[in-house]
């Protein structure tokens, strides 16, 4: 069965360092996505890929934050400076599609923990 | 604005009883989806079971089944004959545009 695939799935890192996440999503998907997960609370969008440029962002996206599709596999979302309180579980999701055209179920990576001492 | 409420913070019964999660969701749309994720200590979101808004059937999936109330714009989970594997955190989602919108979430323990 196809599946998302992130590494790491754990990372520590220094506040102000900058941290790469990796996801590989499913290879005939078209649209992705990155959520957050700060511990004990609830599912955050973040932002959304395709067509190799941002769809939408949420306000939690700010200009510490990017995402990059630098080959035909990976989906990385970077943060320049990390802060404190970036400590999160982050998770990449991949759909095919849209809404109402194709099955837009989305399937999550397993999530990579960063920690920010 | 989307919204998904769970006012259920934790719940807790017996293995093979049946449980009820609740979920209340506020959207301008006319056309949508609702999901259940479960996520486990691994902290995987694992998809239980989808509804598309303008199917009137109930969704079901094995133990898995909806309670989908677009009027009231109500979505609740039951899971059957509930084993302890489905021990979890469980999330109501709302896919609105092009990204899901979560609930708080509900922990759901199953004893023995």
């Amino acid at each position: 069965e196809p599946e998302v695939t992130q590494t790491p799935s754990h990372q520590v890192t220094q506040m102000g360092q900058e941290v790469i996440l990796r996801c590989v999503p499913i290879s005939n998907h078209l649209y992705f996505y990155w959520y957050r997960q700060i511990l004990g609370q609830k599912v955050e969008f973040l932002v959304s890929f395709y067509n190799n440029e941002i769809s939408e962002k949420s306000e939690i996206f700010d200009d510490q934050f990017s995402v990059e599709r630098p080959d035909g596999s990976n989906f990385t979302l970077k943060i320049r400076s990390t802060k404190l309180e970036d400590s999160a579980m982050y998770f990449c999701a991949s759909t095919m599609g849209r809404r109402g055209i194709l099955n837009t179920e989305a399937f999550f990576g397993q999530g990579t923990r960063l920690t920010v001492v | 604005a989307q919204t998904v409420t769970q006012s259920q913070p934790e719940m807790s019964v017996q293995e093979a009883e049946t449980v009820t999660l609740s979920c209340t969701y506020d959207t301008s749309e006319n056309n949508y989806y609702l999901f259940w994720y479960k996520q486990p200590p691994s902290r995987q979101m694992i998809l239980v079971i989808r509804q598309e808004a303008y199917k009137q059937q109930n969704a079901t999936e094995n133990r898995f089944s909806v309670n989908f109330q677009k009027a009231a714009k109500s979505f609740s989970l039951k899971i059957s004959d509930s084993q302890l594997g489905d021990t979890a955190m469980y999330f109501c989602a709302l896919e609105g545009a092009q990204k899901l919108v979560f609930g708080q979430g509900t922990r759901l323990t199953i004893n023995p």
